[in-house]
């Protein structure tokens, strides 16, 4: 049972160009979200969140999008640089006791000059 | 300062054999997390510490995994009777506080089960 979907396996964008990244989920109880970004050989590294109260998150270049409704989140960047390129990680998390993350499959985002 | 560590960074293995995968979490953070990630999948919740006491062992896949912290550093997951199946990258993650949705990732151990 895969609770948080991202179905693009790969993205490719220009330099200068939006990259828009997709995420679904299943689970209601989700209250908060999370954006990881993943190079290769490396642990995640935490890029930006968005509570369940918000429908969106700024940060520099990087946005996150809630649509609670539709239970979907998207991640944009602007502009696209290729040292963005790496593995996108989209996380879920309902809390427990503790933040237990439920992670998507990825994106691998390809930028090029 | 020093992020979470993990050794070994590759593990190759025969089957059947018990393997030991450790985990240097930054220190002071009470909460501890081990995740794999096996090829194509996304990463997978195994297990979570706060101090040394586990309260959610949900996620281990059987009994052949266990886990171990001590204190509020070191943690060690071990993997007895290893099988094919197994062959994944195991990720421990650590954050100051329980409550706290940000988790800061080791690079990771590459377990090849031969």
């Amino acid at each position: 049972d895969q609770q948080v979907k991202q179905n693009s396996p790969s993205l490719s964008v220009q330099e200068g160009r939006i990259s828009i990244l997709n995420c679904d989920y299943t689970n209601s109880m989700f209250d908060y979200f999370l954006w990881y970004k993943k190079y290769p050989a490396e642990g995640p590294t935490f890029l930006i969140s968005i509570s369940s109260i918000k429908d969106k998150n700024e940060d520099g270049r990087f946005t996150v999008f809630l649509n609670k409704s539709a239970k979907h989140l998207s991640l944009h960047i602007v502009p696209s640089q290729p040292g963005d390129s790496a593995v996108y990680f989209c996380a879920a998390s309902a809390y427990t006791g503790f933040q237990k993350l439920v992670f998507g499959t990825g994106t691998r985002l390809l930028v090029s000059p | 300062g020093a992020g979470v560590s993990q050794s070994p960074s590759n593990k190759v293995t025969e089957k059947g054999k018990d393997v030991e995968l450790r985990c240097d979490p930054i220190s002071g953070h009470t909460a501890l997390y081990w995740y794999r990630q096996r090829l194509g999948q996304g990463l997978e919740f195994l297990i979570y510490f706060q101090g040394n006491s586990a309260p959610d062992k949900s996620g281990l896949p059987s009994d052949r995994f266990s886990a171990e912290r001590t204190g509020e550093s070191v943690s060690t997951l071990t993997i007895q009777r290893t099988q094919q199946e197994d062959s994944a990258v195991y990720l421990c993650a650590s954050s100051p506080i329980p409550q706290g949705y940000e988790q800061y990732f080791g690079p990771g151990t590459r377990l090849t089960v031969t």
